[in-house]
């Protein structure tokens, strides 16, 4: 199993690009989950999903869409990037509430 | 709202124990989790607690007291290794899960 796979690692977006930051899963996970972290800090929760086709806000949602079509698959998609979406973007998931498995992350710079 | 408390740094000598403290205030909790971090990594997960009590998984431990709206981590027999950041996280009923900002955890040879 190769457990939550994120990509790309790296990225470089300039202001006002568009991106969309892959996360999947092969686990057969229902929760999905993408936070972000800025540095020193802790991990802010952006979207969460439940199950394929159910999606919602967490705290710090504005600028950030997501989808859920499938148990596999949860991207992450950023409209109009901003310097303050500058940080490093994980996505997790787990089988119930108790503990997460969670990706390598995406490095995301907006300049 | 919710809010969870934890100290920004805790330092200790290698072979030591050191107690990480968290307290929380939130609606509807459900249960306390703990997550390793080093530089550069993603989280991992140590622990969970739903109940009052202490759970060991090898030198770590981890205990909850639902009434008081706190719990701890306890690391035994500190490696250089343990050097790393430590979260505590809220598991709400609404299936939302709250980290806190976390504890550096400093180890001294």
């Amino acid at each position: 199993n190769a457990g939550v796979t994120q990509t790309p690692k790296f990225r470089i977006l300039k202001i006002g690009q568009s991106m969309t930051l892959q996360c999947t899963q092969d686990m057969n996970h229902n929760y999905m989950y993408w936070y972000r972290q800025d540095p020193g800090m802790g991990l802010k929760l952006i979207y969460y999903s439940v199950g394929a086709g159910i999606t919602d806000k967490g705290e710090v949602p504005n600028g950030y869409n997501v989808s859920r079509s499938t148990t596999e698959d949860f991207p992450l998609r950023l409209e109009l990037a901003a310097p303050s979406q500058t940080s490093v973007y994980f996505c997790a998931s787990s089988y119930s509430d108790s503990g997460y498995t969670f990706g390598s992350g995406t490095r995301l710079t907006v300049v | 709202g919710q809010s969870l408390e934890q100290p920004s740094e805790v330092t200790a000598v290698e072979g030591a124990i050191v107690q990480i403290n968290c307290t929380y205030q939130t609606s509807g909790f459900y249960g306390l989790s703990w997550y390793q971090q080093h530089d550069g990594g993603a989280p991992t997960f140590l622990s969970y607690n739903a109940l009052d009590g202490l759970e060991e998984t090898g030198r770590f431990s981890s205990f909850l007291s639902r009434s008081d709206s706190y719990g701890y981590l306890l690391l035994q027999e500190l490696q250089m290794k343990d050097s790393a950041s430590y979260f505590c996280a809220v598991i709400n009923r609404d299936d939302k899960i709250i980290f806190g900002k976390g504890t550096r955890l400093h180890i001294l040879p």
